[in-house]
């Protein structure tokens, strides 16, 4: 079983511009999570999606980060304009939609650095 | 809200030693937990889960944990620990489920030759 894509693996860009990142779940996978996680703390969540709808984004700064899933597959995360605080990794994760008990699949990470 | 304490930063061991790892987690009803493990340049890989029944799960690699209602605790254990373990470890919470998850702020293991 092919595991969780995400692309580029490191992004270095100076502050005010603008980024995006690739992710590609788990063939099957329904469910799909963009974490933050800043140097030293665990990740945070930004945005879970079921299919191509929105389930959570409470905690998504929506003044600079945007996230979509137009298919229902592949997700595309966008910061714009960047700030030196979002220099963090950004984890893509996948879950099955059966039941309550599938747990996250994460990928390798995006380590963004802001300049 | 849900939240998940790991008091140890850092813990070093020697190897084949045995480790434990602390996890305290604040939640109303049964939670789910989970172990996740990172190593440098890695996603986060699952180590082991709780849900229901049996309070002491086997995971991965010779890990266990055990949960204690009374105690809201959630410990990582390892009988023997091999250098391959060097990592940074997270526990995690999920309310009502094993979907939206809060991690800890996790424990770097260094391991001693």
């Amino acid at each position: 079983e092919a595991g969780v894509a995400q692309s580029p693996r490191y992004k270095i860009i100076e502050k005010r511009q603008s980024v995006a990142f690739w992710c590609n779940p788990i063939s099957g996978h329904a469910t799909l999570y963009w974490y933050q996680q800043i140097l030293g703390q665990g990740p945070k969540l930004l945005i879970q999606f079921q299919n191509n709808g929105v389930v959570d984004d409470s905690q998504l700064p929506k003044d600079r980060f945007s996230a979509e899933r137009l298919k229902g597959v592949d997700s595309t995360l966008k910061i714009q304009p960047a700030k030196l605080e979002d220099s963090a990794v950004y984890l893509c994760a996948s879950s099955a939609q059966r039941g309550n008990n599938s747990p996250l699949h994460f990928g390798n990470g995006t380590r963004l650095t802001v300049t | 809200a849900q939240s998940v304490t790991q008091p140890d930063i850092h813990i070093t061991v020697s190897e084949g030693a045995s480790l434990e790892l602390r996890c305290n987690y604040s939640y109303g009803a049964t939670p789910y937990l989970f172990w996740y493990v990172q190593s440098p340049g890695q996603g986060l890989q699952l180590l082991l889960k709780y849900f229901s029944g049996d309070t002491l799960v086997q995971g991965i690699k010779g890990f266990e944990a055990e949960f204690k209602r009374s105690q809201s605790s959630f410990n990582l254990r390892k009988p023997s620990v091999h250098w391959s373990d060097a990592a940074e470890y997270f526990c995690a919470v999920g309310a009502g489920s094993a979907r939206q998850l809060t991690f800890g702020s996790g424990t770097q293991l260094t391991v001693l030759p």
